[in-house]
């Protein structure tokens, strides 16, 4: 079946602008995940969902970013007043049941670049 | 705190001989280890886990991870190495202290095997 994807691939804005990732799970899969991974290191926990509500979002690193799951399947990340240092590659995760031990799915990634 | 370390940044192997990718972990309570895997390109690949049991854990494309919890490790492993393993692995650990959601990652090991 489909995996998780994520639009657009790739991402390049100004300074200062509004964007939005948008991540597709598996379907069925109640649990999602994003992570932000910056060149050279491992991915970095931003938050997660179970169902349509925000279980953990404890690694989001300041109030410009935010993410919705509305109907508890597709999900937005939203970066306010991008800076330059939010450029990375932007990772979702899916999996079946939010547990300690289910293996999460991962999309392509978004590679975002602020200039 | 709870957190990961693969020691090594590249790990260099002839094709046909058996190849060694480290890891290490510090957690609170029992682990739950994760090996993914990425290709240029393409999202994360889940290649195995630990979770309870059997210490040696078997897993895709012939890989086996040997739990050992006295040296706090989980070392990636694979007999015969070849070409196509060439790519980045992440070794990961559930974090049991927080929503029970998200993977804390290492910075990765580059694995280059060599014809």
């Amino acid at each position: 079946g489909a995996g998780v994807s994520q639009t657009p691939s790739n991402k390049v804005t100004e300074k200062g602008k509004y964007v939005e990732l948008r991540c597709d799970p598996i379907s069925g899969h109640t649990a999602l995940y994003w992570y932000r991974q910056s060149l050279g290191q491992g991915p970095e926990f931003l938050i997660y969902f179970q169902g349509t509500g925000a279980a953990d979002d404890s690694g989001l690193p300041n109030d410009r970013f935010f993410a919705v799951r509305p109907e508890g399947s597709v999900s937005t990340l939203k970066i306010q007043r991008t800076e330059r240092g939010d450029s990375a590659v932007y990772l979702c995760a899916s999996s079946d049941i939010g547990g300690d031990y289910n293996e999460q799915f991962f999309g392509p990634g978004t590679r975002l670049t602020v200039l | 705190a709870q957190s990961v370390a693969q020691p090594e940044d590249q790990v260099n192997v002839a094709e046909g001989n058996p190849l060694t990718v480290k890891c290490t972990y510090s957690v609170s309570g029992n682990p739950y280890l994760f090996w993914y895997v990425q290709y240029p390109n393409r999202g994360l690949q889940f290649l195995l886990k630990y979770i309870t049991g059997d210490n040696l854990v078997k897993g895709s494309y012939g890989f086996e991870a040997e739990f050992n919890k006295s040296q706090t490790s989980f070392h990636l492993k694979k007999p015969s190495a070849l070409v196509s393993d060439s790519a980045l692995y992440f070794c990961a650990v559930r974090d049991r202290g927080g929503s029970q959601g998200n993977l804390i990652f290492g910075k990765g090991t580059k694995l280059s095997v060599k014809p």
